[in-house]
């Protein structure tokens, strides 16, 4: 089975852009979600959707939206980019979205530069 | 507020020894404690979780020691390899697949 899959791999904006980057979970999987690495601040969760619903937000500012599709395929967008929001953005994804034996798989991530 | 405070922040071991690293929790909540580990260029790759109800648990050279009392738990890895050298992070979650809190990483070295 093909893991999750993430577009593109590397990315470059300016500041004052827009950035829209795409995940593709695991066949099968519902739920899909969204963190930022940075080597500061770590991992943080940004938001997880579950059957096209977003059930779950981080800290992140609204500049920081997201979606899924009925396919399960997901898309998260950032506005009016800062220098600060250069880092890696994981996708990761699970079947049911929560459960006893339920578990999250994330994709390579997306490695976004602000300039 | 961090959640999760992991230690060490780096970590050298010889080839053979044994590798620990240590988590504390502050939300009692959390029902769902997995360990990820990370190689450059990767995402996290799931390694071994426990839930608060067990105390320890193995998975081959892996060990998950958990203390509900303390809010602690570690990652104990035994005959530590060369190809063990990543990033290890634990987190928490309120549930198995859910939204993960992690702690901020120990970059574990193995020397040959």
């Amino acid at each position: 089975k093909a893991g999750v899959t993430q577009t593109p791999r590397y990315l470059i904006k300016t500041r004052g852009q827009q950035v829209t980057l795409s995940c593709s979970p695991i066949s099968g999987h519902r739920s899909v979600s969204w963190y930022q690495q940075t080597p500061g601040q770590g991992l943080q969760f940004l938001f997880e959707y579950f059957s096209e619903t977003q059930r779950n937000k981080g800290n992140f500012p609204g500049r920081f939206s997201g979606r899924q599709f009925s396919n399960s395929r997901s898309e998260m967008n950032v506005s009016t980019l800062e220098l600060g929001d250069s880092a890696l953005y994981l996708c990761a994804s699970s079947l049911l979205g929560g459960g006893r034996t339920d578990t999250q798989y994330f994709g390579p991530g997306t490695r976004l530069t602000v300039l | 507020q961090q959640q999760v405070k992991q230690s060490p922040q780096s970590l050298i071991v010889q080839k053979g020894g044994i590798s620990i690293i240590n988590c504390a929790y502050e939300n009692t909540a959390f029902d769902y404690f997995p360990w990820y580990q990370q190689f450059p260029g990767k995402g996290p790759a799931l390694l071994i979780a426990i839930r608060p109800d067990v105390s320890e648990k193995k998975e081959g050279r892996f060990t998950i020691s958990f203390n509900k009392s303390a809010k602690q738990f570690s990652l104990h890895i035994m005959d530590s390899q060369p190809g063990d050298s990543a990033t290890y992070f634990c987190a928490a979650s309120m549930e198995a697949g859910t939204a993960l809190i992690f702690g901020k990483g120990t970059t574990l070295s193995v020397s040959s």
